[in-house]
């Protein structure tokens, strides 16, 4: 159950475009089509913000996006605003059925 | 609304025991996996354990294998952690979540606002 892996920090200016990486392994990302992002501000929980690798719930701003190909799947955020800031995790489902998360990444914008 | 809201977390020394609740309301509870997630302070979030809607099928990550079980009561719409043999690095912000489809614990669009669990002497 080893972690995926994001970068530790990203950052970019209001209206720019970001994307954070995750990459996993033929037991997990590469198998399954089920990538989850989360973004958690401090001392709140954690937010659904994409599931199954490109599916945003209902109520999340279409600026967020995901996509995969291979064992990384990534996230992109367009036209980056101030609340944007915060910690975004990735999510697996794996052969094992279990979960596994990314480490985390933080998001600062300039 | 629905939501989620936990509880039972607190102080406890290494070795101990304790068992947290997350209540459920305002969705059809056994339709649904669920999952308990943590965060440590100052470390990313880590999957701990998911039950099945029914009970039947219960799966653990490495790190609580042996000492964790999960477990709920569908007629109470509660799912329960309990945790023994408690260890330091236990010490995290437990939240639990609810599976966005219903059958696998892959996505979570509804979760608790987190209760702590500190294992210190």
């Amino acid at each position: 159950q080893s972690a995926l892996t994001q970068p530790a920090s990203v950052s970019g200016s209001p209206g720019q475009s970001i994307t954070i990486s995750c990459t996993g392994a033929s037991s997990d990302v590469a198998s399954y089509d089920s990538v989850s992002w989360y973004q958690q501000h401090p001392a709140k929980a954690p937010k659904l913000m994409i599931y199954d690798v490109s599916n945003r719930p209902s109520g999340v701003s279409n600026r967020f996006s995901g996509s995969k190909s291979g064992n990384t799947a990534s996230l992109t955020i367009s036209g980056l605003q101030a609340e944007d800031e915060a910690d975004y995790y990735c999510g697996s489902y794996t052969s094992s059925s279990t979960l596994v998360f990314g480490g985390g990444t933080k998001l600062t914008v300039l | 609304e629905v939501q989620l809201l936990e509880s039972g977390g607190g102080l406890v020394q290494p070795g101990g025991s304790l068992r947290l609740s997350c209540a459920a309301s305002e969705f059809i509870f056994s339709s649904y996996a669920m999952t308990w997630v943590r965060r440590a302070p100052g470390k990313g979030l880590e999957w701990v354990s998911s039950i099945s809607g029914s009970g039947d099928s219960r799966y653990y990550a490495d790190s609580v294998q042996g000492r964790f079980t999960i477990s709920r009561d569908n007629s109470k719409n509660t799912l329960y952690l309990q945790m023994n043999s408690l260890r330091a690095e236990d010490t995290a912000v437990y939240y639990c979540a609810k599976d966005y489809r219903g059958s696998k614990a892959d996505a979570f669009d509804i979760w608790g606002q987190g209760t702590m669990v500190t294992v210190s002497s």
